[in-house]
């Protein structure tokens, strides 16, 4: 089955400066999504990518899939206390019966002002 | 529209009680997706439909979990009886799958906090 592993697990960044989260996966990537948690609710969509090489970007945030699709990045640019949350990667396996994801294990980010 | 709508949103009950989780996926939506959220195991997905049909139950974890899909507007996913292990998260999430749309996100609920005594 598919493994997911993010890193790091957490980080604090001050205000203003760059982050930037890993997402790693045992199996190539068909489909790579990106949410975002606050505790205490549920997952916020952020983006998701397909195609190797690709890059989107919303606002502060951008998400890259790299050439082999076994990995992304999310790199948020001079984070903001509203960038606080926690960050999952999502993915879909060729094998996947129609668009069932694996999760990672979540990267918490916490931005002091 | 009002999104992925879960209840309740808090439930705590004993050991051994029935305790049912219920979700309204987003209308028009045709996959519907269950996952629990512990702090040891993440998210996990536990089983997910397609047109109200159960496709992949393999994370459901044993036998006292159980899940229905009785029309497109409506899910349960009950636990009988329940365990202090049991206390997690669980979401509800919607999607629009197939065709074109095979890899459109999934809209998740605010999730049940369900803590077993």
């Amino acid at each position: 089955s598919q493994e997911l592993e993010q890193s790091p697990q957490s980080l604090i960044v001050q205000e203003g400066k760059n982050l930037t989260i890993n997402c790693t996966s045992s199996k190539t990537l068909y489909g790579l999504y990106w949410y975002k948690q606050k505790y205490g609710e549920g997952l916020i969509f952020l983006m998701m990518l397909q195609k190797g090489g690709e890059e989107k970007s919303h606002e502060k945030i951008t998400a890259k899939l790299d050439e082999k699709k076994q990995q992304s990045s999310l790199h948020i640019t001079a984070s903001q206390p509203s960038h606080a949350g926690i960050y999952l990667c999502g993915a879909t396996t060729r094998e996947a019966a129609g668009n069932k994801l694996t999760f990672g294990g979540g990267t918490r980010v916490l931005v002091k002002p | 529209d009002a999104g992925v709508i879960q209840s309740p949103r808090h439930e705590v009950t004993e050991m051994g009680q029935e305790v049912t989780l219920r979700c309204k996926p987003i209308s028009g939506h045709n996959s519907l997706f269950w996952y629990r959220q512990t702090m040891m195991r993440g998210l996990e997905l536990l089983i997910y439909f397609n047109n109200n049909v159960p496709i992949d139950d393999s994370g459901m974890p044993e036998d006292r979990f159980s899940a229905k899909m009785p029309n497109a507007s409506f899910s349960t996913l009950k636990i009988q009886p329940s365990e202090p292990r049991d206390s997690a998260v669980y979401f509800c999430a919607s999607s629009l799958a197939g065709g074109l749309s095979w890899y459109n996100e999934q809209f998740f609920g605010p999730g049940t906090r369900l803590t077993v005594l």
